[in-house]
């Protein structure tokens, strides 16, 4: 079962612009995770934040988490058409070595 | 270093034949997972392995086994393919459930 879902599904913005992306769970978790993946590529690690954080940063990323509202957000800030890419959010539970739970992504389009 | 690495690239069978996909980490990941990955969806958890010898179920086992006899591969067999089963196969490999390292995948159609 889906355990993280994000919104929007799909996102066009134009270049330089900001994108946010929300993510919605619904058990508690350990850890919540973003990824991006690149048309017909892997998967690839953007940033983890941890339940007892409440916001992290990296480069042009910032993601929140709210624990009460089990929800969290990717900010990607002034972006570029290399950003264009399908985003995932994945989520881990705790307790176990039972892999990651995904979302179904939201889409993200740049346009020049 | 190469990663995760996946092999086939792409495959296509014809219902009943089996396969086995193999992957690869150089990473020393005591971790490995698969996924499938199918259109508009996320990734789904099929089997995974905490370390050499030892697999454990995922979201969605059924019509795949599993084995773990060196730590570096993770090896996802499919006895016999059902149309059900093309997808985007993905591995992965992580030190704990922290961050994951993927694989290109491998892109089955079951015909």
């Amino acid at each position: 079962s889906q355990q993280g879902e994000e919104d929007p599904q799909a996102l066009s913005i134009q270049e330089g612009e900001n994108a946010t992306m929300n993510c919605s769970y619904k058990t508690s978790i350990n850890n919540l995770q973003w990824y991006r993946q690149n048309s017909g590529r892997g998967l690839v690690h953007l940033i983890l934040i941890r339940s007892n954080e409440r916001e992290k940063h990296s480069g042009r990323l910032r993601v929140t988490l709210d624990t009460s509202k089990k929800s969290s957000s990717l900010l990607i800030t002034a972006s570029r058409a290399a950003d264009t890419a399908s985003y995932f959010c994945a989520t881990y539970s705790g307790g176990g070595a039972d892999g990651l739970t995904f979302g179904k992504g939201t889409h993200l389009i740049i346009q020049p | 270093n190469a990663g995760v690495t996946q092999t086939p690239k792409f495959r296509v069978l014809k219902t009943g034949q089996s396969m086995t996909l193999l992957c690869a980490q150089d990473m020393n990941h005591e971790y490995m997972y698969w996924y499938r990955q199918d259109p508009g969806m996320g990734l789904r958890l099929i089997h995974y392995s905490v370390g050499e010898g030892t697999t454990a179920k995922g979201e969605v086992p059924d019509g795949y086994n599993v084995s773990r006899l060196k730590k570096q591969n993770f090896l996802l067999g499919l006895e016999s393919a059902a149309p059900s089963q093309t997808s985007v196969y993905f591995c992965a490999s992580s030190t704990r459930v922290y961050e994951q390292y993927f694989g290109p995948g491998t892109r089955l159609t079951v015909t």
